[in-house]
């Protein structure tokens, strides 16, 4: 089975702080995705990666950078975090060829405090 | 741009009740539709998928047919059961970028025994 494993399940920081979310796919993927999940909104698309050092900005990018140095790793930067950035973080990954079928990790629950 | 909606949550059923969970889209061109399901704790995964007009997709019970004419895709299923329970997510994949799934904002079922 595929795994996509999120660093932390829970994140406590402080306004200002420089955050990294680390997300590690175990099935040679393509793609990879960062998503934000929040109440009555669903889920958002941050920043995407189509291949290594590959990026594209999602939908809500403001705020947060990537970094992809290695397939198998994805990486959600939060330069100075603030307090509307306190949100479910999902990792997604996803074969070149995968026709919609993304693959979840469990989540970050971030507060930002 | 291309945007999904939901039937407005939480829903709560008894055990063996009929299950419909609506989802119209707004695309241009022919998406493909998926509905994804979130179990408590965990990540998202795929629960069923068509790919064009007409298509019916089917697992676990659950079924969604492709309708062009309506631009829906509502979820059901005959008999819910306690399993069930979880937050519901229908997504589309436009022509931009196919393996960006853009999602609707989720349906919270709770299913009582």
């Amino acid at each position: 089975d595929v795994k996509v494993t999120q660093s932390s399940r829970y994140l406590v920081k402080r306004t200002g702080e420089k955050v990294f979310l680390e997300c590690v796919q175990d099935m040679d993927h393509e793609n990879m995705f960062w998503y934000r999940q929040d109440p009555g909104l669903g889920l958002r698309l941050i920043y995407f990666s189509y291949d290594v050092k590959m990026k594209e900005k999602g939908d809500i990018p403001e705020g947060y950078s990537v970094s992809r140095e290695k397939k198998e790793r994805f990486s959600l930067i939060l330069e100075s975090a603030s307090t509307n950035q306190t949100s479910m973080y999902l990792c997604a990954s996803s074969l070149g060829t995968g026709r919609g079928k993304l693959f979840f990790g469990s989540g970050t629950q971030l507060s930002v405090l | 741009g291309d945007s999904v909606t939901q039937m407005e949550g939480p829903v709560t059923l008894s055990e063996e009740a009929f299950l419909t969970i609506n989802c119209t889209y707004t695309a241009t061109g022919y998406p493909s539709l998926f509905w994804y399901v979130q179990y408590p704790g965990e990540g998202l995964q795929l629960l069923l998928k068509a790919t064009k007009a007409d298509d019916k997709g089917s697992n676990k019970g659950f079924e969604a047919t492709y309708r062009k004419e309506t631009t829906s895709f509502h979820l059901e299923k005959g008999s819910v059961q306690v399993s069930d329970s979880a937050v519901y997510f229908c997504a589309l994949s436009g022509l931009q970028g196919a393996q960006k799934l853009v999602f609707g904002q989720g349906t919270r079922l709770t299913i009582n025994p």
